[in-house]
């Protein structure tokens, strides 16, 4: 049984540039949560997919966006970087009970 | 909303000697309140869920427990490889989405 699987590890982008991560769900995981985490911060709530259709949003702004794809793998776009955005982005994904997120070990993202 | 507090922000042991951390909380319905362990550049990976005010949970020298504000990580003979944050993360149904509201994490650091 594979984890949850994100890439790329790390990426750096310009101030202003348009970025998209990847995430393939655990396998049997029909839903994916995206989260940033700042550094020495607990991570924090994106949004949330299942079965294709955004069913949860935190407090982040529309130029943050996803897709869930048939097979359940995820996708987070984030337009016009800002500094601010520089973090560790995590997925995650579950079968839909609220026992036991998996998390992806995330992608690195600086924005310089 | 929902809001974790964890303390303390860091703590320093000497191999052997036992200790607690908090989390304490204040969420509307309580649905799971989860501990993970992450160390550095990686995801959080997934220690106890507990449910219940009351429920305690064991794994190895790890044991969580419960109450209806607040809940306890206590380390028991902690060793080096334990050294890592702990954060701890609470669901509440809101909305129709599981989201996850974690805290700022515990930094463990288990002296040899």
């Amino acid at each position: 049984e594979t984890g949850v699987t994100q890439s790329p590890t790390h990426l750096i982008k310009t101030r202003g540039q348009q970025v998209t991560l990847r995430c393939s769900s655990q396998s049997g995981h029909n839903t994916v949560s995206w989260y940033q985490q700042a550094l020495g911060q607990g991570p924090q709530f994106i949004f949330q997919y299942y079965r294709e259709e955004e069913n949860g949003r935190g407090n982040f702004p529309p130029r943050f966006s996803g897709l869930q794809f048939p097979n359940y793998s995820s996708e987070l776009n984030v337009n016009a970087l800002e500094l601010d955005d520089s973090a560790l982005y995590l997925c995650a994904s579950t079968s839909g009970t609220i026992y036991g997120y998996t998390f992806g070990s995330g992608t690195r993202l600086t924005v310089v | 909303e929902d809001q974790v507090t964890q303390s303390p922000e860091a703590l320093r042991l000497q191999e052997g000697e036992s200790s607690s951390l908090n989390c304490s909380y204040t969420v509307s319905g309580l649905r799971g309140l989860f501990w993970y362990r992450q160390d550095p550049g990686k995801g959080p990976e997934f220690l106890f869920t507990l449910y219940s005010a009351g429920e305690e949970k064991e794994k190895e020298r790890l044991k969580a427990t419960l109450t209806k504000k607040e809940s306890f990580l206590h380390i028991t003979a902690p060793k080096p490889e334990d050294s890592a944050t702990y954060l701890c993360a609470v669901h509440s149904p809101w909305g129709s989405a599981r989201q996850l509201t974690f805290g700022s994490g515990t930094q463990l650091t288990v002296l040899p």
